[in-house]
């Protein structure tokens, strides 16, 4: 079975700069989360789809970022314009029900310059 | 809010030890899940163990074990004969079991190094 697929693994782009991530999660997973890692803690959710409806988006900085997940499958995260404090590790996790467990993806590290 | 604290930011074992990572949370719920996750360099999040709250029971998976105090709001990661491939970074994890909330909430991290 394959896993939750990320791209790019890496990505360093200028302040004020936008960027997108790509996640495909594994497939028939319902659930799909994208968590933000700032280097030294632990991973912090930023918004949580269930099929293509948004189920939590409570800590999402809507002023910059944005995320959709067409169709109910794939999924894209996207800054703009980004920050310094952007810097980080953008885990994407599925699942294949709500309140089952999270399989999760190598992330994409982002460093803002 | 839940919170989950590891203050233990490092621990280093010698190969074939036991180690014990430490971990305590603060909620009101009464139903919730614990998680523990190995990260290592490659950043992929692995699910190590987990216990569900209601359960009595310690949670046992080969090597690793958890010892579930929920008076105390503590759950340790037990690692018996630890081997190199044991180094990574351990989160510990919570997640609501009400309502519409099913995030999980990490505490900051362990990095366990495991010397041969």
């Amino acid at each position: 079975e394959a896993g939750v697929a990320q791209s790019p693994r890496y990505k360093i782009i200028e302040k004020r700069q936008s960027v997108a991530f790509w996640c495909n999660p594994i497939s028939g997973h319902a659930t799909l989360y994208w968590y933000q890692q700032i280097l030294g803690q632990g991973p912090k959710l930023l918004i949580q789809f269930q099929n293509n409806g948004v189920v939590d988006d409570s800590q999402l900085p809507k002023d910059r970022f944005s995320a959709e997940r067409l169709k109910g499958v794939d999924s894209t995260l996207k800054i703009q314009p980004a920050k310094l404090e952007d810097s980080a590790v953008y885990l994407c996790a599925s699942s294949w029900e709500r309140r089952t467990e999270a399989f999760f993806g190598q992330g994409t590290r982002l460093t803002v310059v | 809010a839940q919170t989950v604290t590891q203050s233990q930011p490092e621990m280093s074992v010698q190969e074939a030890e036991t180690v014990t990572l430490s971990c305590t949370y603060d909620t009101s719920e009464s139903d919730y899940y614990l998680f523990w996750y190995k990260q290592p360099p490659s950043r992929q999040m692995i699910l190590v163990i987990r216990q569900e709250a209601y359960k009595q029971q310690n949670a046992t998976e080969n090597r690793f074990s958890v010892n579930f105090q929920k008076a105390a709001k503590s759950f340790s990661l037990k690692i018996s004969d630890s081997q190199l491939g044991d180094a990574a970074m351990y989160f510990c994890a919570y997640r609501s079991h009400q309502g519409g909330s099913e995030k999980l909430v990490f505490g900051k991290g362990m990095k366990l190094t495991v010397n041969p």
